[in-house]
């Protein structure tokens, strides 16, 4: 059972171009989030698909910020116009559906915005 | 709304030594969910335990230890005789109901662990 994989693993930006982040979960698992972590802190939700449907998003998702998941299977994050505050880590989990199954994270992906 | 408080920001031992990760919660659910994750240098979350807030047993696996006290909110973690390979940031998370159905976990800032051998 392969758990879930996210490339790149680090990423270098200058500020004001967008990236483009992809996670694959583990393959059994319909339910995919995306986090945020920043050094010193603990992940905070970013958003989540079940299937393909995006069901939930923070607020901490700016317009800046969309994610995909066409097919039901791995999923994109980009980040269009970055700016220095979305250096962070990223990170992806999944899980199965069914509210009492727990998430499996993703290494990251650590963005560098200069 | 949710909030997770992990008090301690660094703790260090010694090798051998048993240490005690605190985790209190709040949140207006009667039922939730409390996780642990530990994060080590790798970078990685890695699983270690969930709990369900109707079942305040403690649980004991090898080494780790978990004490749930739905009381005093806190839901602790015990590590007895100490590894190096202990040594990582340690997550208390929480999901409930009212957290878009139990889906998505509120996190705690993290206690980071060093064992010295």
């Amino acid at each position: 059972d392969t758990g879930v994989s996210q490339d790149p693993r680090h990423k270098i930006t200058k500020r004001g171009q967008n990236v483009t982040f992809r996670c694959d979960p583990i393959s059994e698992h319909n339910r995919l989030y995306w986090y945020r972590q920043t050094l010193g802190q603990g992940p905070e939700f970013l958003t989540y698909f079940q299937n393909e449907a995006q069901l939930e998003k923070s607020r901490l998702l700016s317009d800046r910020f969309s994610a995909e998941r066409p097919k039901g299977s791995f999923s994109t994050l980009e980040i269009q116009r970055t700016e220095q505050g979305d250096s962070a880590m990223y990170l992806c989990a999944s899980r199965k559906q069914g509210y009492h199954y727990e998430q499996y994270f993703g290494p990251g992906t650590r963005l560098t915005v200069t | 709304a949710q909030k997770v408080t992990q008090a301690q920001t660094e703790i260090s031992v010694v090798e051998k030594e048993d240490v005690t990760l605190d985790c209190v919660y709040e949140t207006r659910d009667t039922t939730y969910y409390l996780f642990w994750y530990k994060q080590p240098p790798s970078g990685e979350l890695v699983f270690l335990i969930r709990r369900n807030s109707f079942d305040e047993q403690n649980e004991i696996s090898g080494r780790y230890s978990w004490n749930f006290q739905k009381s005093t909110s806190s839901f602790n973690f015990t590590i007895t005789a100490s590894q190096v390979v202990d040594s990582a940031v340690y997550f208390c998370a929480l999901s409930g109901e009212k957290n878009s159905g139990y889906s998505t976990l509120t996190f705690g800032k993290g206690t980071m662990l060093l064992v010295s051998p």
